[in-house]
């Protein structure tokens, strides 16, 4: 059964960077036909895409987040992670590692991450 | 503002049908399969539809889904009181800026 961890940095000053990792297990991120996402939901709010990377290592980003979001794969650990530079109070939100095919299939737990000075 | 429109709440008595609509355009949903998505408080989402009307083995029947053009709907029949929760529905957006887009949430109240 596939499972997926979020992992990282909960609470950050304004300007840092969010580094967050999500470890996979019960299944091979190098299998093909998926990509691995990060979806975020600030407090009391819906549902933002952020970024994916496929499988074959190609990368996809909001636009409205691109200029601050690096995504990355660890093959030999069956992970991947997301940076989020030069975060502000509206970064603070849930943030969900999951698996992305035609559709979002499965989902982490979810870890919050909150920006405050 | 989100790209795909959804009522903010819905409610219905117990054994009742709700519907909860999801309006796009034809950059995403016109093009693009839908899935629904089911939030319980203080959890992850799940996914109850995919590919439109596709219900993920474990999901009752008493969850459908449709899409027309560029609507899309969840129907959800013999409400219980479980059943209250968010419901989210998502696809993929072709347009230049290309991405995933969810709609705003339905709050559903039994």
């Amino acid at each position: 059964q596939l499972q997926l961890q979020e992992s990282g940095s909960g609470l950050l000053k304004p300007s840092q960077t969010l580094s967050l990792t999500c470890a996979v297990s019960g299944d091979s991120m190098s299998r093909g036909g998926y990509s691995w996402t990060w979806i975020r939901q600030p407090p009391g709010k819906g549902l933002e895409w952020i970024a994916y990377i496929h499988h074959t290592g190609t990368l996809h980003y909001n636009p409205s987040l691109q200029s601050r979001v690096t995504l990355s794969i660890d093959r030999s650990k069956n992970q991947f992670s997301l940076q989020l530079s030069s975060v502000t109070a509206a970064d603070t939100a849930v943030y969900y590692c999951a698996r992305l095919g035609n559709y979002v299939d499965n989902w982490g737990q979810g870890t919050l991450v909150t920006v405050s000075s | 503002q989100s790209v795909l429109t959804q009522p903010p709440s819905v409610s219905a008595a117990p054994g009742q049908k709700v519907t909860i609509s999801c309006s796009g355009s034809s950059s995403n949903i016109g093009s693009n399969f839908v899935a629904w998505y089911q939030q319980l408080p203080g959890t992850a989402p799940k996914v109850l539809i995919y590919d439109n009307d596709k219900r993920p083995s474990g999901i009752p029947d008493r969850f459908s889904g449709s899409k027309s053009g560029t609507s899309a709907t969840l129907d959800i029949t013999g409400l219980q009181t479980g059943d209250e929760a968010d419901y989210y529905c998502g696809t993929w957006d072709s347009s230049l800026s290309a991405s995933w887009v969810f709609g705003g949430g339905t709050k559903l109240t039994v």
